[in-house]
């Protein structure tokens, strides 16, 4: 089954440094994989995804990642932290089907002044 | 355009109550997907219609069923709550609901509380 693994629930930067949410996943097919968003009291907006290609791939707001293979990694990195990233960010893989997401645990990132 | 709609925002209920959740999808989006979220289990895929059929369901109990009309609305509806129901439940809509292919469009959930 497709699953994703992401490493610390919560993480903290300070503003301005390296944003690294880590994301590992299991898959029997080559996967299809997604780092989405969620702010407080909303739903979750697609930041990137990687379908086939180019292994690093560039998203929105900055953000981007990059699928390792041989590592089984697709771990979403910012080089610089905004007060405006602090929010939940979920990695997820597509299912067997291709019509369903399967969702990691989600991490928590806190941007300090 | 109008993004993913979801009413109601919020909602309380109690033990034994059912509730129905409904979505209204981005206009030309065929496929309707439903996630529950709780802190606890995350976020955890209920079934995904496209067309008025189910297409794909999740491991949840028969006690959450939906329905997608002919304008691609979808409702779902949850009987005899549980006080695990208590949940951020959350429609996605896309073209053709191919994870992969097309963006999922989140709304913002409906938040449910059973007491």
């Amino acid at each position: 089954a497709q699953s994703v693994t992401q490493l610390g629930s919560h993480v903290s930067v300070s503003e301005g440094a390296l944003v690294l949410l880590r994301c590992n996943y299991s898959s029997s097919v080559p996967p299809y994989l997604f780092w989405y968003v969620q702010y407080p009291n909303q739903g979750l907006q697609l930041l990137l995804k990687y379908t086939t290609g180019a292994t690093l791939v560039k998203g929105i707001n900055g953000f981007e990642a990059e699928f390792k293979k041989s590592e089984t990694s697709f771990h979403l990195t910012k080089p610089s932290a905004h007060m405006s990233d602090a929010a939940e960010y979920f990695c997820a893989v597509s299912d067997s089907s291709g019509y369903a997401l399967n969702f990691g645990k989600g991490t928590s990132l806190l941007v300090t002044p | 355009k109008a993004g993913v709609t979801q009413t109601p925002r919020y909602l309380i209920k109690t033990r034994g109550q059912q509730v129905t959740l409904s979505c209204s999808p981005i206009s030309g989006h065929r496929s309707v997907s439903w996630y529950q979220q709780t802190p606890g289990q995350g976020l955890q895929f209920l079934f995904e219609y496209f067309s008025e059929t189910q297409r794909n369901k999740g491991n949840f109990p028969g006690r959450f069923s939906g329905r997608q009309f002919s304008n691609s609305r979808s409702e779902m509806n949850v009987s005899t709550l549980e006080l695990g129901d208590s949940a951020l439940y959350l429609c996605a809509s896309s073209f053709d609901g191919r994870a992969g292919y097309n963006e999922q469009f989140f709304g913002p959930g409906t938040r449910l509380t059973v007491l």
